[in-house]
């Protein structure tokens, strides 16, 4: 079975500066997603950023990118330039690739909160 | 946009009550899925469903059951709310192979 960890439970950032969060996770598959979700306050799951483990580049989004180790099996978020709206806490997910039905859940992290100190 | 809707945000229930959580999707989406939210924990899978009247076990399913009678909906049961049920369920739809839309969560409360 897949497992997502997430070794650190909270992380406070200066606005305006640069933090990164850490995930590692476990397959033994070769294709795969990985997912880095926020949720805000109003705990609505938002899709961060996604990566296809057949992409070698690593995927960005405006302020947000990865660093994509496939041989660590390890899946990172940097978020540049922080800013206050960025406070939430962050999962990390997994799901396989094969696109049958019993192989489209997501397997989530335990998740980090991100501070912004103004 | 996607819209995913849980019938409830906050939910208070006596031990041993039979609680029904219910979600609505409004895009004709294959896959639904139940997940529970618990701080340290993460999001682990209850159930979910690919089609109608098809369901199969997740992660933590014992003291769940599900249905999915149409499409669109699908229904979390909780046949005797026990207070280690008492978190945050959060439902989320997809079509196969595209990323999941969740829904707000509902906060239950189990006393």
């Amino acid at each position: 079975a897949q497992t997502v960890t997430q070794s650190q439970p909270e992380m406070s950032v200066q606005e305006a500066e640069t933090v990164t969060l850490s995930c590692t996770y476990d397959t033994s598959e070769s294709d795969y997603y990985l997912f880095w979700y926020k949720q805000p306050p109003s705990r609505q799951m938002i899709l961060v950023i996604r990566q296809e483990a057949y992409k070698q580049q690593n995927a960005t989004e405006n302020r947000f990118s990865v660093n994509f180790q496939k041989a660590a099996k390890s899946f990172s978020l940097k978020i540049s330039d922080s800013q206050l709206g960025d406070a939430a806490m962050y999962f990390c997910a997994y799901r396989s690739g094969f696109r049958i039905q019993g192989a489209q859940k997501l397997v989530f992290g335990q998740g980090t909160r991100l501070t912004i100190n103004p | 946009d996607v819209k995913v809707t849980q019938s409830s945000r906050y939910l208070v229930k006596r031990t041993g009550e039979k609680v029904f959580l219910e979600c609505v999707q409004d895009m004709d989406h294959e896959n639904m899925f139940w997940y529970r939210q618990d701080p340290g924990l993460g999001l682990r899978l209850i159930y979910f469903s690919y089609d109608v009247k098809m369901k199969e076990k997740g992660d933590i399913p014992e003291g769940y059951s599900v249905s999915r009678e149409k499409k669109e909906r699908f229904s979390l049961i909780l046949e005797s709310a026990s207070t280690n049920q008492t978190s945050m369920y959060l439902c989320a739809s997809s079509l196969v192979g595209e990323k999941l839309f969740f829904g707000s969560g509902t906060q239950l409360s189990v006393l």
